[in-house]
């Protein structure tokens, strides 16, 4: 079975620097994607961005990018010039390639401070 | 905004109770998921419909059941509530057309309190 860890359950960082939130992940399958969503208070989970296995490229959205280490079953999150509108609880997510189901980790607060 | 919305927005029930969320998928979108999220957890999936049949489902009994409708809303029932069932109920609409889109839309949630 798939299985999704997010091992920091809090982050802070200071308006306009770099964050990295971390993911590990493990299925045996070859083909899969993989997400990071942003929960806010409002509570819709919003897709930031995602990452086919397929493709060795790193996928990039405007200040966030992802770095995706197949071999190591790594899909880190770093989100540059951070913005105080970037605090939410962030979840990395696992879908199968013959699925739509995701699998999702246990999440990461972030917390952007001036 | 999405366009997936969810009703109601939060609700209280007693255990042993029933519940119905509703869930309005995005326009052109045939396929809706159901996720419980509970508290400091990430969601877990419930199960996913597909043009009005059960397309897949998670590790949850069966007194949780759903429902399709023919224009692609869906409704999740709870029956004999528990208090473990306290948890926001999300609801994501995609259009599963081919593999190459796999985004899911999400609502903001239904948060059902049990007591």
């Amino acid at each position: 079975a798939q299985t999704v860890t997010q091992s920091q359950p809090e982050m802070s960082v200071q308006e306009a620097e770099t964050v990295t939130l971390s993911c590990t992940y493990d299925t045996s399958e070859n083909n899969y994607y993989l997400f990071w969503y942003k929960q806010p208070p409002s509570r819709q989970m919003i897709l930031v961005i995602r990452q086919e296995a397929y493709k060795q490229q790193n996928a990039t959205e405007n200040r966030f990018s992802v770095n995706f280490q197949k071999a190591a079953k790594s899909f880190s999150l770093k989100i540059s010039d951070s913005q105080l509108g970037d605090t939410a609880m962030y979840f990395c997510a696992f879908m199968g390639y013959n699925t739509d189901k995701l699998i999702f980790g246990t999440g990461t607060r972030l917390q952007v401070f001036p | 905004e999405t366009g997936v919305t969810q009703s109601p927005t939060h609700l209280i029930k007693t255990r042993g109770q029933q519940v119905t969320l509703r869930c309005s998928s995005q326009s052109g979108h045939n396929t809706v998921s159901w996720y419980q999220q509970a508290l400091g957890q990430g969601p877990q999936f419930i199960f996913q419909y597909y043009r009005e049949e059960e397309n897949g489902r998670g590790n949850f009994p069966p007194r949780f059941s759903g429902l399709q409708f023919p224009n692609y809303s869906s409704e999740l029932n709870v029956n004999a509530l528990e208090l473990d069932d306290s948890a926001l109920y999300l609801c994501a609409s995609s259009p599963q057309t081919d593999r190459a889109n796999t985004e899911a839309f999400f609502g903001q949630g239904t948060r059902l309190t049990v007591v």
